[in-house]
């Protein structure tokens, strides 16, 4: 079975800073992959970036990062220069290499960008 | 933006009738899913699809059963609504790749009283 722990119900950030929300997964796959979806107050799941457990650099998107340490099963979301439209909830996720296979969700962690 | 639709946007029902939500994706790809979201779960798997009439279940399907005549329509049916089923429920669509990534659609939001 997978499970994702997202610890960080809440956090704050000021614009410009950038911020860490922390995703710890535990799973005894080998192939995997790991994503992060971000949703704003209107509801719809935003997929964000995607990091797969072979990949040997981290992912990068834009403003987004993907902090993929595999030995410590984490894979922490770096956004940097946080803006206000950044303000969300934003869900890990995983999911193991192979068709069909569902998408285990954390319960997420509710960003606030503050001016 | 992947091309998925789902309807109606909200509903709302009473305990014991039937509910019907319908996906519908414009980029004929063969996977199809259905997730609940529900304050402290994150999205859990209901049923899901891997071709037209091909269907199996998730972690959360009792209550539930799907159908999908064509590629492009996925539907949740709720037999006998409950209000326990009171939720925002999400399509998701992927090309069934072994490391592809689920887009989904805006979510319904349903109300059982």
């Amino acid at each position: 079975a997978q499970k994702i722990t997202q610890t960080q119900p809440g956090m704050f950030v000021q614009e410009k800073e950038a911020v860490t929300l922390d995703c710890t997964y535990d799973t005894s796959d080998q192939s995997y992959g790991l994503f992060w979806y971000k949703q704003p107050s209107s509801g719809e799941m935003i997929f964000l970036i995607y990091q797969g457990s072979y990949d040997e650099q981290n992912a990068t998107e834009g403003r987004y990062s993907l902090n993929f340490q595999k030995a410590r099963k984490s894979a922490n979301l770096v956004i940097s220069a946080s803006q206000l439209g950044d303000s969300a909830m934003y869900f890990c996720a995983m999911r193991r290499f192979g068709t069909a296979s569902k998408l285990t969700f954390g319960t997420g962690t509710r960003l606030q960008v503050t001016l | 933006d992947a091309g998925i639709t789902q309807s109606p946007r909200h509903k709302v029902t009473e305990t014991g009738t039937p509910v019907t939500l319908r996906c519908h994706q414009t980029e004929n790809h063969r996977y199809m899913y259905w997730y609940r979201q529900d304050p402290g779960h994150g999205l859990r798997l209901i049923h899901y699809s891997y071709g037209v009439k091909d269907t199996d279940k998730g972690e959360v399907s009792d209550g539930y059963s799907v159908s999908r005549s064509k590629t492009e329509d996925f539907l949740l049916t709720l037999e006998s609504a409950t209000s326990s089923q009171t939720s925002v429920y999400f399509c998701a669509i992927s090309e069934g790749l072994s490391t592809d990534t689920q887009y989904f659609g805006p979510g319904t939001r349903l109300t059982v009283l």
